[in-house]
């Protein structure tokens, strides 16, 4: 049971522009949501995250949107820079365990 | 803030060889450890989390084994690798007393 999805592998948009990336959940159970950056043989590095009770969080060039009704939460970019390049996951988190729960990642492509 | 060491960086080892990934954790105390495995185009799996010494549960069923002898250090083993084993390993840490996660820079491991 895929509890988190990213249904895009991959996105390219122009440099300056704005990159949504979106992500899909089924877990009702979640209290809060991350977004984590991860260039080719490098750990995640975590970007930004959401509580469950807000609908969204802005951190600089970085933006998280939840819909809960919708089970549905973007991560928007703006603009966007060719060292955003790399694969983002969403993952999902909370109630009684310690666990994350990611999703398989997007690779975005910034084209200079 | 949290700093996370892994160790080797990469290794190649023979299908049937034992294996013995070390994670190493500064700058907190008594954290959540966890080992995720990223196999080649697929997302963050989980393997093993850890929420103190002794204390290790486990995600999927497999060859690997993890420990936690003390209280910042994970060792991620085997006793012999199979070809499925291949991948890029990554230990976390629960940040505190917020709840994102932060990675280690990974061992990337091939086995042959």
């Amino acid at each position: 049971d895929q509890q988190v999805k990213q249904n895009s592998p991959s996105l390219s948009v122009q440099e300056g522009r704005i990159s949504i990336l979106n992500c899909d959940y089924t877990n009702s159970m979640f209290d809060y949501f991350l977004w984590y950056k991860k260039y080719p043989a490098e750990g995640p590095t975590f970007l930004i995250s959401i509580s469950s009770i807000k609908d969204k969080n802005e951190d600089g060039r970085f933006t998280v949107f939840l819909n809960k009704s919708a089970k549905h939460l973007s991560l928007h970019i703006v603009p966007s820079q060719p060292g955003d390049s790399a694969v983002y996951f969403c993952a999902g988190g909370g109630g009684s365990n310690y666990k994350l729960t990611f999703g398989k990642g997007t690779l975005l492509t910034v084209n200079p | 803030s949290q700093t996370i060491h892994q160790w080797p960086a990469t290794l190649v080892q023979p299908v049937g060889s034992p294996l013995s990934l070390e994670c190493t954790v500064e700058g907190t105390s008594n954290p959540n450890l966890y080992w995720y495995r990223q196999a080649a185009g697929r997302g963050l799996q989980l393997l093993f989390y850890s929420v103190g010494i002794g204390q290790i549960s486990s995600e999927v069923p497999q060859n690997l084994s993890a420990s936690r002898p003390q209280d910042r250090q994970f060792i991620l083993s085997s006793k012999k690798l199979l070809l499925s084993d291949s991948g890029f390993y990554l230990c976390a840490c629960e940040g505190w007393p917020s709840y994102e996660q932060y990675f280690g820079p990974g061992t990337r491991l091939t086995v042959t």
